[in-house]
């Protein structure tokens, strides 16, 4: 079973560029994640899809960040213009639908990106 | 928001060595994960414990959910160069659908 695909898997740009990232969840998985990671810390969440809605989006820098997810399979992440604090790792995890409070993400490798 | 600390963030140890990293909260999970991620992937689930005092093991990997269900342990006997990595723990809360609040990892080399 192919796991989660990302791409690209680095990403180097100047800033107040736009950058997008694509993502390509396990089949059969309705929900979808990104997420960001700094150097040396854990995951947080960006926004979650169940299908093609966005049902959790709180912590996505809307000003610049946009992502969407049409026909509830692949999923693009989009930045705005870029900034230099939005280098990091962007990740892309996908679950089942969640039942019973037990449930697995799958993470794809990331995208690297550096915004110099 | 709930927030989970791991502790220690980073550990340097010797092959055959023991060791134990905590994931503390003053939340209550319902279900608390385990990943380890090595450089240049995404995180890998490791273990899932559910119920309160919940001892698993995975090969040298021995894994405790509290009893009041807001920390946890990973214990690993005899480390091995393998073992390097990023240890993450990972929160449900309760109500939170299939939201994770990850903790901010521990680093564990393993030299030979």
């Amino acid at each position: 079973e192919a796991g989660v695909v990302q791409s690209p898997r680095y990403k180097i740009i100047e800033k107040k560029q736009p950058v997008a990232f694509w993502c390509n969840p396990i089949s059969g998985h309705n929900t979808l994640y990104w997420y960001r990671q700094n150097l040396g810390q854990g995951p947080e969440l960006l926004i979650r899809y169940e299908n093609e809605e966005a049902v959790d989006d709180s912590q996505l820098p809307k000003d610049r960040f946009s992502a969407e997810r049409l026909k509830g399979v692949d999923s693009t992440l989009k930045i705005q213009p870029a900034e230099l604090g939005d280098s990091a790792v962007y990740l892309c995890a996908s679950s089942l639908e969640w039942t019973s409070g037990i449930y697995e993400q799958y993470f794809g490798p990331g995208t690297r990106l550096t915004v110099t | 928001t709930q927030l989970l600390e791991q502790s220690p963030q980073f550990l340097s140890i010797q092959e055959g060595e023991n060791l134990t990293v905590y994931c503390n909260s003053s939340s209550v999970f319902s279900s608390l994960q385990w990943y380890r991620q090595e450089p240049g992937e995404g995180p890998v689930l490791l273990v899932t414990v559910v119920t309160g005092g919940e001892v698993k093991k995975l090969k040298r990997l021995t894994f405790q959910f509290g009893d009041a269900r807001k920390d946890s342990s990973l214990h690993i006997t005899a480390a091995q160069t393998g073992d390097t990595g990023l240890y993450l723990c990972a929160g449900v809360g309760y109500n939170a659908g299939n939201m994770l609040t990850f903790g901010g990892g521990t680093r564990l080399m393993v030299k030979p």
